[in-house]
């Protein structure tokens, strides 16, 4: 079985600019989530979508949103990127809810 | 309340030894407790998880205690190996996965 995908592996963006990733889930998953991980603040909980529906969020500013398409696939975008958004996005997939999660290998993001 | 505190932030080991890793919570309502692996520059992997209405996991060399009335789990490695190293984290979920700060393990040879 394939894992979880995430597409691109490494951004380069500028201050103000936004940006959108990517992520495939493991198949007949249908719950994907997305965190942020840094060194200074670890790895933190962006949101949860299942079945198209954001079902949970963590204590992010408006400007980090996301999507989820009916085939399971989700995007995840950041609008007037800040330097502070430098990170690795990490997104997780699971069969049903937040249990037995599984990462894919990140979204290396630069802002520059 | 949401937090998960881990300890230590590094650890050094010889081959052959036991890797300890101590975390703790305060939220009761937590009722899944995952252990993660993270290399350099992958995503983290799923090493073990456990339910609170256990006390032990054992999978292969690896371990999870749990002891609901301190509200603490530990990860425990057995015959450590240099492949071992790496960040560990632990991790505690009601409707979303909070993660301790990670440790990172180092298993000299």
């Amino acid at each position: 079985k394939a894992g979880v995908t995430q597409t691109p592996r490494y951004l380069i963006k500028t201050r103000g600019q936004q940006v959108t990733l990517s992520c495939s889930p493991i198949s007949g998953h249908r719950s994907v989530s997305w965190y942020q991980q840094t060194p200074g603040q670890g790895l933190q909980f962006l949101f949860e979508y299942f079945s198209e529906t954001q079902r949970n969020k963590g204590n992010f500013p408006g400007r980090f949103s996301g999507r989820q398409f009916s085939n399971s696939r989700s995007e995840m975008n950041v609008s007037t990127l800040e330097l502070g958004d430098s990170a690795l996005y990490l997104c997780a997939s699971s069969l049903d809810g937040l249990y037995e999660q599984y990462f894919g290998p990140g979204t290396r993001l630069t802002v520059t | 309340q949401q937090q998960v505190k881990q300890s230590p932030q590094s650890l050094i080991v010889q081959k052959g030894g036991i890797s300890i890793i101590n975390c703790a919570y305060e939220n009761t309502a937590f009722d899944y407790f995952p252990w993660y692996q993270q290399f350099p520059g992958k995503g983290p992997a799923l090493l073990i998880a456990i339910r609170p209405d256990v006390s032990e996991k054992k999978e292969g060399r690896f371990t999870i205690s749990f002891n609901k009335s301190a509200k603490q789990f530990s990860l425990h490695i057995m015959d450590s190996q240099p492949g071992d190293s790496a960040t560990y984290f632990c991790a505690a979920s009601t409707e979303k996965l909070v993660f301790g700060k990670g440790t990172k393990l180092t298993v000299n040879p």
